[in-house]
């Protein structure tokens, strides 16, 4: 069956340490993977993809079939990227129905 | 640009009644998906719409229902509400099939 699965529901840094928000999948076919986010009284919000292979405010991922891993890293936290992060499968040939992760709520301390 | 806009915000009902719940996609979106958040859980797939077809399934029983209109806004019904049905309801809107949603700002349900 198709999972995602966020062991840490709370991971808590200092500003200025290096973060990683970890996600793992079960998947039988191709996945697509995501990184959403929601900060304090704000939406749901993409973060990045990994078919973008981009870094969005600093944070990455990488997609590693052998480990099914999508983990979210970033090298020096800051305060305001407080928030909760879910990480979302896309199940292929069928767009738009993702299953999400638990979720981690990082804090990042001053 | 127009974002993806939920009514209403709050509601509270009994166990038994009806529900209905709105939402307003993007600007140019034609699919429409509703989530359902429990609390301290991640979002949970009910169903999607496209075109005012529904475009599949989560794990849901059959008093969960939807309508899509022609302008691409859409409706979730829950009837027979249950206590376990308290919970905030996410809707999501894309254009075709992508995994790139955007998110109202939910509707939270609470059942007693």
């Amino acid at each position: 069956a198709q999972r995602v699965t966020q062991p840490e529901k709370l991971l808590s840094v200092f500003k200025g340490a290096p973060v990683e928000l970890k996600c793992n999948y079960s998947y039988s076919g191709s996945p697509e993977l995501f990184w959403y986010v929601q900060y304090s009284r704000q939406r749901l919000q993409l973060l990045l993809r990994h078919i973008s292979r981009e870094s969005i405010k600093g944070f990455t991922a990488d997609l590693n079939k052998g480990e099914t891993s999508f983990h979210l890293k970033k090298p020096f936290a800051q305060e305001e990227d407080s928030a909760m992060y879910y990480c979302a499968l896309n199940q292929y040939n069928q767009g738009g129905k993702l299953i999400f992760g638990q979720g981690t709520e990082l804090s990042v301390k001053p | 640009e127009t974002g993806v806009t939920q009514s209403p915000t709050h509601l509270i009902k009994t166990r038994g009644q009806q529900v209905t719940l709105r939402c307003s996609s993007q600007s140019g979106h034609n699919t429409v998906s509703w989530y359902q958040q429990a609390l301290g859980q991640g979002p949970q797939f009910i169903f999607q719409y496209y075109r005012e077809e529904e475009n599949g399934r989560g794990n849901f029983p059959p008093r969960f229902s939807g309508l899509q209109f022609p302008n691409y806004s859409s409706e979730l019904n829950v009837n027979a509400l249950e206590l376990d049905d308290s919970a905030l309801y996410l809707c999501a809107s894309s254009l075709d099939f992508t995994g790139e949603l955007f998110f109202g700002e939910g509707s939270r349900l609470t059942v007693l």
